[in-house]
Order: structure tokens, then C-alpha cells, then sequence
């Protein structure tokens, strides 16, 4: 079946530095890729999202790349805050049917040291 | 106020006890999904709903159940709570052809 594998699990960066978190997908069809942050007692929120007809998105300090042929895509945050500090969530559609489901990956922790 | 709303935010319950998590959304949105977090292994998917009339099983379906009351109502039942229920409980919604989902908060639920 489809499948997300995301890297690393943890995360920690000193403040002001980059933060790259790595995911790949199995099903060839997925189109749609976004990106999901969730702060500490909270429900995950969209922060970024890229579609399979670009290979990059940028929204200040972070990006995200795909590679279709590879089957991986990748957040970029750079200059790193504390507020940055949450667990990032990637996730890819799911092509069968107009269903709207998506398959997530298992996240990452991310520690911004000040 | 938030678009999407869950409770409750938190509850304790004993093993063998039927408890329902519900989920309301001022959103319009068609469609309405249930998650589970676990440490490690992400989001997966429990049931989906198009609309009142179309529920759908996800990933994770056995010991769940769900009703759709209204298009803005969408609830989740463990009939017969076990200790391995024990998780964090998300609700999400989208716009039928979209992708986007937004969540809501969360209820953490403790099996003991």
C-alpha cells in the first residue's frame, strides 16, 4: 500500500541555523505534497504545500522541493527561531479515486536552541 | 472562534467503557476525517466522510465507529475502549476536490 517515510525524528539546531527534513513516497501518482507543523498542544496546521507540476515552493523562510523521479520531497526552514520548535508532519495524496485522503509521514521533532 | 472544534479536550476512561469523541466545524466544508497520533507513527487515518450519507473506513477502522449527524457534525465512537486506544484524536476537515485538510485541536483519550 502507500507509504511516507520521513527523517529525521529529532531534530536540533542551533538558532539562526537551517533545519532540512526529508520525506519519500511510494505511490508515483500522488500530486499533491504539503507540509504540516504542530506546536505543543495543538491540532497540525498547513504551513506549506507543492503540487507535482513544480519542483520548488518558497514562503520566507521555508521551502519545500520535490522530485518526482525519485519520489522525495524536502522542508527547507532557514534562520531558524525558537518559535520554529514544533513537530513537522509531511504528507503525500493519495491517487485512488477522488477521495481527498492523504498519507502522512511520522514526523519530526524540531528543537530550536536559542 | 476556532473553525474546527473537538471535545473533549481530554478524558480518562477504564477499559470496556464506550466513550464518543465528537467534532464540530463552521468551516462548509463537505468532508470530514478522524485521525489518530501515536509517538513514531504519525497521523493514520480511521474513518472519512464525504457527506452525511457517505462514511468510509480508513486505515485503522476496527474498534471505531462514527456518525455523521450533519454536514458540521461528525463523531467518533469506541464502542469497547482498550488500554492500546490509549492516543491523541484528531478531526479534520476539507473542501470536497481539495486536498487541504485543517484540523482541530485535538482530545487526548487515556484507556486505563
Amino acid at each position: 500500500g502507500e507509504n511516507v517515510e520521513q527523517h529525521p525524528s529529532t531534530l536540533s539546531v542551533q538558532e539562526g541555523d537551517s533545519a532540512v527534513i526529508k520525506c519519500t513516497y511510494s505511490d508515483s501518482a500522488s500530486n499533491y505534497f504539503p507540509w504540516y507543523k504542530q506546536e505543543l498542544g495543538k491540532g497540525p496546521q498547513l504551513i506549506i504545500d507543492i503540487r507535482s507540476n513544480v519542483g520548488e515552493k518558497k514562503d520566507q523562510r521555508i521551502a519545500v522541493t520535490l522530485n518526482k523521479t525519485a519520489k522525495h520531497f524536502s522542508l527547507h526552514i532557514t534562520e531558524t527561531q525558537p518559535e520554529d520548535s514544533a513537530v513537522y508532519f509531511c504528507a503525500a495524496s493519495i491517487s485512488s479515486g477522488n477521495t481527498g485522503k492523504l498519507i502522512f509521514g511520522q514526523g519530526t521533532t524540531l528543537q530550536v536552541k536559542p | 472562534d476556532a473553525d474546527v472544534t473537538q471535545t473533549p479536550r481530554n478524558r480518562i476512561t477504564k477499559t470496556g467503557k464506550r466513550i464518543m469523541l465528537e467534532c464540530s466545524q463552521t468551516k462548509g466544508h463537505d468532508r470530514m476525517y478522524w485521525y489518530r497520533q501515536d509517538p513514531g507513527l504519525g497521523l493514520r487515518l480511521i474513518y472519512y466522510s464525504f457527506d452525511v450519507k457517505d462514511i468510509n473506513k480508513g486505515e485503522i477502522s476496527d474498534g471505531y465507529s462514527v456518525s455523521r449527524q450533519a454536514q458540521a457534525k461528525f463523531s467518533l465512537s469506541l464502542e469497547s475502549a482498550i488500554p492500546n486506544q490509549t492516543a491523541l484524536y484528531f478531526c479534520a476537515t476539507s473542501e470536497g476536490g481539495s486536498y487541504e485538510q485543517y484540523f482541530g485541536p485535538g482530545t487526548r483519550l487515556t484507556v486505563t
